[in-house]
């Protein structure tokens, strides 16, 4: 069974600083896919960035980057330039396998809280 | 518009009474997934889709729960004799996947109190 643990609650960054949200993975799978997403107060699950495991570069998106370390199997995301607007919960998420057949559910973790300081 | 769209955005029912929520696809994408969101949870998998044929259902659709998805296309999620326990964010999803890359995202979400 796949598991995401994000330990950070809560986080707090000045405006215009850089901040790393921590997400680390169990699955015994080699062929996986790891996501973040932002959750604003409103509700809607924003798509931030997604890492696939064979892939050998970090994934990047504009002012999110991943550090994918797969031997520590952690996935944490890198907001550069903090801005207000960041404040929201972000959720790392795990899919299944690809293997043609499978369901390529989502794994989510509890999510971490960021908060921007002005 | 071309995201994934859900209605209502929020809905109030009393204990007791049947609700249905609406899921708007990504056209592209033929895979659709139903997840519920409880108050500091991250999404649990309700069920999915692949076209109009329902593949999986999660533990946690009780049989009061149904979801269809006719043709293909849009899809509903009702919940009958609803419960407090009911209340909660139901997310819809579409996802496009290849071997390379994975695409995965959600609608606006219902957000469902049952008083």
């Amino acid at each position: 069974a796949q598991k995401i643990t994000q330990t950070q609650p809560g986080m707090f960054v000045q405006e215009k600083e850089a901040v790393t949200l921590d997400c680390t993975y169990d699955t015994s799978d080699q062929s996986y896919g790891l996501f973040w997403y932002k959750q604003p107060s409103s509700g809607e699950m924003i798509f931030l960035i997604y890492q696939g495991s064979y892939d050998e570069q970090n994934a990047t998106e504009g002012r999110y980057s991943l550090n994918f370390q797969k031997a520590r199997k952690s996935a944490n995301l890198v907001i550069s330039a903090s801005q207000l607007g960041d404040s929201a919960m972000y959720f790392c998420a795990m899919r299944e396998p690809y293997s043609g057949a499978g369901s390529y559910q989502l794994t989510f973790g509890k999510g971490t809280k960021l908060s921007v300081i002005p | 518009d071309t995201g994934v769209s859900q209605d209502p955005r929020h809905k109030i029912t009393k204990r007791g009474q049947n609700v249905t929520f609406r899921c708007d696809p990504i056209s592209e994408h033929n895979r659709l997934y139903w997840y519920r969101q409880t108050l500091g949870q991250g999404p649990e998998f309700l069920t999915y889709f692949q076209n109009e044929a329902q593949l999986e259902k999660s533990r946690l659709l009780s049989d009061r729960f149904s979801a269809e998805r006719p043709k293909g296309s849009f899809s509903t999620l009702e919940i009958q004799r609803t419960e407090q326990g009911d209340s909660a964010m139901y997310l819809c999803a579409t996802l496009n996947i290849t071997a390379l890359n994975t695409e995965a995202f959600f609608g606006q979400g219902t957000r469902l109190t049952v008083v």
